[in-house]
């Protein structure tokens, strides 16, 4: 079975600052990896999605996620913090059976 | 653009109770999906349903269960709820396979 592993469960930053929130999987078979974003009282909404083309992935509102399969990681990044990207951030992997596993979460705080 | 409405964002309830959470997506999605959500422990799976009238056991089943006699509607039933299901519960929805899932906004049960 597929895990996820996020590193800090909470993280803060200055505004115009990088954003840097690790995660980590383990997968037998080469794995589909989503990052998702959720804002306070809503559900979850997708910043992007690996499925084994390019390593390096793009999604909305600036962020990108590396793929390193050596490293079984997929961390998330975002060169410079708006206070709007207040959020609480989860990691997601999907094998075979396509059935999605979570991360505990990353609550990011942004200080102006 | 993707829909998927909860139909109570709170609800309070006694425990013993049969608790019927609702679900409806309007973008003839094939999966269907409710999660409960917890600090700490990301979103886990309850129940998943791959088409209509099909169902299959999550990672934590035990006390719920559900109906999808349509394709847009999947019900999350609890038999006789109890405090420990109080939880935020997330319903999403899928094309198919490896696609990305679209969640709705929630809701927050509470069972006294």
């Amino acid at each position: 079975a597929q895990s996820v592993t996020q590193l800090g469960s909470h993280v803060s930053v200055s505004e115009g600052a990088l954003v840097l929130l690790r995660c980590n999987y383990s997968s037998s078979v080469p794995p589909y990896l989503f990052w998702y974003v959720q804002y306070p009282n809503q559900g979850l909404q997708l910043l992007l999605k690996y499925t084994s083309a390019a390593t390096l992935v793009k999604g909305i509102n600036g962020f990108e996620a590396e793929f390193k399969k050596s490293e079984t990681s997929f961390h998330l990044t975002k060169p410079s913090a708006h206070m709007s990207d207040a959020a609480e951030y989860f990691c997601a992997v999907s094998v075979r059976d396509y059935k999605l596993s979570f991360g505990a979460g990353t609550t990011v705080t942004v200080r102006a | 653009d993707v829909k998927v409405t909860q139909s109570s964002r709170y609800l309070v309830k006694r425990t013993g109770e049969k608790v019927f959470l609702e679900c409806v997506q309007d973008m003839d999605h094939e999966n269907m999906f409710w999660y409960r959500q917890d600090p700490g422990l990301g979103l886990r799976l309850i129940y998943f349903s791959y088409d209509v009238k099909m169902k299959e056991k999550g990672d934590i089943p035990e006390g719920y269960s559900v109906s999808r006699e349509k394709k847009e509607r999947f019900s999350l039933i609890l038999e006789s709820a109890s405090t420990n299901q109080t939880s935020m519960y997330l319903c999403a929805s899928r094309v198919r396979g490896a696609q990305p899932q679209h969640f709705g906004d929630g809701t927050r049960l509470s069972i006294l």
